[in-house]
């Protein structure tokens, strides 16, 4: 069974750093591509970024509101991924979702139960 | 902001059948890739509920059923049931933007 357990979400002010992690289990990390969406308070989904498989050569891309200041990392020994978050803004106030693309569809097949993030002035 | 618009919020009675729009552009959805719907019930992740337009992974009922046309994509419910009340998002990619995209998201009522 896919599971996908993310941890770290604090309350942060802004300019500070903060990095979530995405424990997985049931697959291995490094044979998906992996995605971090965001919600903020009472609105929509917003993707933040994602990294291919090995296979795939790892490729990162981002959204345009946090390239630069996101990078996303895994740890294939410990099947991690991780999502690390400089110059924070009070905009980046969400719920973080870790994902999981386990097909061969541009889909977010697994999700995990969300990390909050709060980012203070 | 999104780039696919939803209508803010549909409702429908018990039984009856409800559509939900996503209307997008020639660089995601006129540019021909897939629309997927997602459904979010209150306080919890949302789920993959239809992929590649059309089709629905294992598990998910036939009441749901996704379709495309153009820069457009819908979302159906028949036989609405008191739990299907949630927020429904269609996603894609944008080519211009290179990422994926999500709509604005819409809220189904149950009457």
């Amino acid at each position: 069974e896919v599971q996908l357990v993310e941890s770290g979400g604090v309350l942060v002010k802004a300019g500070g750093s903060l990095r979530l992690s995405c424990a997985a289990s049931g697959f291995i990390v490094a044979n998906a591509w992996m995605s971090w969406v965001r919600q903020a308070p009472g609105k929509g989904l917003e993707w933040v970024g994602r990294i291919k498989s090995q296979r795939d050569l790892e490729t990162k891309d981002y959204a345009a509101p946090v390239k630069g200041r996101f990078t996303i990392s895994r740890d294939d020994s410990e099947n991690t991924l991780y999502l690390q978050m400089n110059s924070l803004k009070t905009e980046d106030t969400a719920v973080y979702y870790c994902t999981a693309n386990l097909g061969d569809f541009l889909t977010f097949d697994y999700w995990g139960q969300g990390a909050l993030v709060t980012v203070s002035s | 902001q999104s780039v696919l618009t939803q209508p803010p919020s549909v409702s429908g009675a018990p039984g009856q059948r409800v559509t939900i729009s996503c209307t997008g552009s020639s660089s995601n959805i006129g540019a021909g890739y897939d629309v997927h719907w997602y459904q979010q019930l209150p306080g919890i992740a949302p789920k993959l509920l239809i992929y590649g337009d059309s089709s629905r992974p294992s598990g998910v009922p036939d009441r749901f059923s996704g379709s495309k046309s153009g820069t457009s994509a819908s979302l159906a419910i028949t036989g609405l049931q008191v739990e299907d009340e949630a927020d429904y998002y269609c996603q894609s990619y944008d080519s211009s933007l290179s990422g994926y995209v999500f709509g604005t998201g819409t809220k189904v009522t149950v009457l």
